[in-house]
């Protein structure tokens, strides 16, 4: 595809349930990103791959959370038991490796509203 | 630990005038600066990095190390930069980028 692309675009569930949001990164990236933004801040950093594996995960907020990327291609997070202070844009990012100037090209996000 | 702020929410100028958005970080070794931007209805998308001394649809930053600032400057600001732009700091060896909380510009015609 063109560019980064999630789904779905818009997630309304109730607390306690849980929400799978995709992302499928631009071919032939390797390093993938998932960034949650709130109402009125920047976007916060929850977890990076590189390939299959997670790199760095330091950014996920507890165990409810959780991300995986099997193919190294596209990853699913995953949030248990979900609560209304996750509602959030999630944001996924990919970059390619090599070269790197830092770039990342988002998506268009995940709308989560948890009633 | 890494922070960068971006004082400003809310931003307005008139088009023509020129425009500075805010942006400090606080960082102990070397970091690497990028301003990303959000036009409506559009996904977020870099705009320009302190590395590639660029100036991008008028658009220029420097990075101050003894200010740890990196603002972004415009000498004529024009309608089509209104916009939402993000001051990010990437760490030394780091892979992911720390995001400041925003400014919203508006260029009033």
């Amino acid at each position: 595809g063109a560019g980064v692309s999630q789904t779905p675009s818009n997630k309304v569930t109730e607390k306690g349930k849980y929400v799978e949001l995709r992302c499928d990164p631009i071919s032939g990236h390797t390093a993938l990103y998932w960034y949650r933004q709130s109402l009125g801040q920047g976007p916060e950093f929850l977890i990076y791959f590189q390939g299959t594996g997670a790199a760095d995960d330091s950014g996920l907020p507890n165990d409810r959370f959780f991300a995986v990327r099997p193919e190294g291609s596209v990853s699913t997070l995953k949030i248990q038991r979900t609560e209304r202070g996750d509602s959030a844009v999630y944001l996924c990012a990919s970059r390619r490796t090599g070269g790197n100037t830092g770039e990342l090209f988002f998506g268009e996000g995940s709308r989560l509203t948890v009633l | 630990a890494q922070r960068v702020t971006q004082p400003e929410k809310l931003l307005s100028v008139f088009k023509g005038a020129p425009v500075e958005l805010k942006c400090n970080y606080s960082y102990s070794g070397s970091p690497e600066l990028f301003w990303y931007v959000q036009y409506s209805r559009q996904r977020l998308q870099l705009l320009l990095r302190h590395i590639s001394r660029e100036s991008i649809k008028g658009f220029t930053a420097d990075l101050n190390k003894g200010e740890t600032s990196f603002h972004l400057k415009k000498p004529f600001a024009q309608e089509e930069d209104s916009a939402m732009y993000y001051c990010a700091l990437r760490a030394g060896g780091a892979n992911n980028l720390f995001f400041g909380t925003g400014t919203r510009l508006t260029v009033i015609p």
